[in-house]
């Protein structure tokens, strides 16, 4: 299985939105509406801040939103802000009741 | 609270066996599936596999020849072996639940723990 696909870099200005796609195949983002997104800083552990494509867990800000179409999903940060500077990482389930992580964007606030 | 520990050796050598241990405290080991996941330096998240309590497991395919995961519910412990190791397989290790029951991610993970691989 390979790597879902996303941008290297994504930055944006304090209090803009910014998109981060995760494009895959039919056997992982298109099959099923399990993808999640995760923040990473260096030396910490990853945050889940999607799950099931849209759905925010309790404490995840509301500026955190999902979306897919397709074989490919969003990540949009509205209202950026400083502390949200991170790599972040989608993730789906598989046809083959595996996991696939993406690439990995860093997110830079200027 | 839920808390995951990873441990095990830091260094191991090429050619022989990785061993690390996933610690869970604060839920039922029996009641979930718990993933190992890595992460080599300058490069992404990389999943390596889940088993469930039961023993049940799923490795990513491009490892399943090395990999081995194992449960421990009289400890609360899951474990996982990786065998044949190279330089490739440095990397930050990590420990997560996985939250199924329809939802299919990991909602907590351990701090993670280095091993290098070198002689």
């Amino acid at each position: 299985q390979s790597a879902l696909t996303q941008p290297a870099s994504v930055s944006g200005s304090p209090g803009q939105s910014i998109t981060i796609s995760c494009t895959g195949t039919s056997s992982d983002v298109g099959a099923y509406n399990y993808v999640s997104w995760y923040q990473y800083h260096p030396g910490k552990a990853p945050k889940v801040m999607i799950y099931e494509v849209s759905n925010r867990p309790s404490g995840v800000p509301d500026r955190f939103s999902g979306s897919k179409s397709g074989n490919t999903a969003s990540l949009t940060i509205s209202g950026l802000q400083a502390e949200d500077e991170a790599d972040y990482y989608c993730s789906s389930f598989t046809t083959t009741n595996t996991y696939v992580f993406g690439t990995g964007t860093k997110v830079t606030v200027l | 609270q839920v808390q995951l520990q990873e441990s095990g050796p830091g260094l191991v050598k090429p050619s022989e066996t990785l061993s690390l241990t996933c610690t869970v405290s604060g839920a039922s080991i029996s009641s979930y599936y718990w993933i190992w996941i890595r992460q080599p330096a300058g490069k992404g998240l990389e999943w390596i596999g889940r088993i469930y309590a039961s023993g049940s497991t799923n490795y990513n395919p491009s490892l399943k020849s090395r990999v081995t995961m194992s449960v421990d519910t009289s400890k609360n412990q899951f474990s996982l072996k990786l065998s044949s190791v190279t330089a490739a397989d440095t990397a930050v290790y990590y420990c997560a639940r996985e939250i199924t029951s329809g939802y299919y991610y990991f909602d907590y993970w351990g701090q993670g723990t280095l091993v290098t691989v070198s002689s």
